[in-house]
């Protein structure tokens, strides 16, 4: 199993461009997460889904979406980017919510200029 | 929503002693408490987590106590090794709410010293 993956590893958008950054799990797991880490903070909770085709709103939405239209994959969609967007992003998933380990992917670094 | 406070931001310690790291929550509905390890550049792995109907759990050096009372739960490292650097981080899940994600403290960067 290669777990939780996520390309592209590294990326330079300019203000106002627009990217996807991927996330594909193959543990076959329910719950997905996606995170941000700002330097020297903890990870604040972007969006998450329970399943395919349920997404939900977590703590910093704002400037992102998302779609989940198969169980394996969790895209995460920056329209207009900022520079208040450069962070790690980061992606997890967890067979159930409650109680269970989330894993994570390598995370994407991304940088807006 | 839940609100989780880290402490101490950094923590010097010289290797075979213990560290403790300590962490408060504010939703007391909060069930789920994992402790992650992110070594520099790399994802954060789980170390040991506690559900809220035990007290303490221990894995090999490594520990966990909750206090569901005063709403506060630690890390204890004993005998730590040079491995044991990272940056660690503590999480909390509440019920309900809306977000089913976790809420992570601010993390704690461990250095232990030769």
């Amino acid at each position: 199993n290669a777990g939780v993956t996520q390309t592209p590893k590294f990326r330079i958008l300019k203000i106002g461009q627009s990217m996807t950054l991927q996330c594909t799990q193959d543990m076959n797991h329910n719950y997905m997460y996606w995170y941000r880490q700002d330097p020297g903070m903890g990870l604040k909770l972007i969006y998450y889904s329970v399943g395919a085709g349920i997404t939900d709103k977590g703590e910093v939405p704002n400037g992102y979406n998302v779609s989940r239209s198969t169980t394996e994959d969790f895209p995460l969609r920056l329209e207009l980017a900022a520079p208040s967007q450069t962070s790690v992003y980061f992606c997890a998933s967890s067979s159930a919510s409650w109680g269970n380990e989330q894993f994570f992917g390598p995370g994407t670094r991304l940088t807006v200029l | 929503g839940e609100n989780v406070e880290q402490h101490p931001s950094t923590l010097s310690v010289q290797e075979g002693d213990s560290a403790v790291i300590k962490c408060t929550y504010s939703d007391s509905a909060s069930n789920y408490f994992p402790w992650y390890k992110q070594e520099l550049g790399k994802r954060p792995q789980l170390i040991i987590d506690i559900r809220s109907n035990v007290g303490e759990k221990k894995d090999q050096r490594i520990a966990v106590t909750l206090n569901k009372t005063a709403k506060h739960f630690s890390l204890h490292i004993t005998e730590t090794q040079p491995e044991d650097s990272a940056v660690y981080f503590c999480a909390a899940r509440s019920v309900g709410g809306g977000a089913d994600g976790l809420t992570f403290g601010k993390g704690t960067h461990l250095i232990i010293q030769p």
